[in-house]
């Protein structure tokens, strides 16, 4: 299984101010993608992140609140923009489980994030 | 929109009861994960079913897939503390989509 580290694990933030989120991966992976889990909430889908082409957005997530880049197979970044007391989550990336036919995913540690 | 219902939503349990979780939906799914995530980590992959009707082992926890792959259940014997998580099930629709859909989740407690 991948190895999926995460920075930063923790931040607190201020209202309005934008924070960037890192995901590295040991390996090469072609999809990787990034969730919100909002307190005592499962998992939602941001968007997919493929290397080479823009990102991919769920319903109810924009780009210019979330900009993600992904410069190469290993490595990608999630911004939360002009964030809002409301942004207060962990966000997540998780990669595809080439092994197991990509329909598996595995999870980094998580971004804490709080906003006041 | 494929939804999975995930009962149930919290469970407190003492030590060496035995649990079981259910995954529900309307919905085929291609396979279907279960992931622990413990306070402050991230989901950690326990198992992935793919064959309808299949039934997968992981030392205390059994995995089952129903026969028309619409749901799934976890069972797990002899609870211990260390059982103690947050237990989600998330299904993959398949036919080229990567994406998973994941359950509320089971908050479980599990007490010495």
């Amino acid at each position: 299984s991948a190895v999926i580290s995460q920075k930063p694990s923790r931040d607190i933030c201020q209202r309005g101010t934008s924070l960037t989120i890192q995901c590295q991966v040991d390996s090469q992976v072609t999809m990787m993608f990034w969730y919100r889990q909002q307190p005592g909430q499962s998992l939602t889908l941001i968007a997919t992140a493929n290397q080479g082409s823009e990102a991919t957005y769920e319903s109810g997530f924009v780009i210019d609140k979330f900009p993600i880049s992904r410069p190469n197979l290993t490595f990608s970044t999630l911004t939360v923009s002009n964030m809002s007391p409301e942004d207060s989550s962990i966000y997540l990336c998780s990669v595809e489980d080439l092994a197991g036919g990509g329909e598996t995913q595995y999870f980094g540690p998580g971004t804490r994030l709080l906003v006041l | 929109t494929q939804l999975l219902e995930q009962s149930p939503q919290f469970l407190s349990i003492q030590e060496g009861e035995n649990l079981t979780v259910y995954c529900n939906s309307s919905s085929v799914f291609s396979s279907l994960q279960w992931y622990r995530q413990e306070p402050g980590e991230g989901p950690v992959l326990l198992v992935t079913v793919v064959t309808g009707g299949e039934v997968k082992k992981l030392k205390r926890l059994t995995f089952q897939f129903g026969d028309a792959r619409k749901d799934s259940s976890l069972h797990i014997t002899a609870a211990q503390p260390g059982d103690t998580g947050l237990y989600l099930c998330a299904g993959a629709a398949g036919a080229g989509s990567y994406q998973l859909t994941f359950g509320k989740g089971t908050k479980l407690s599990v007490i010495p």
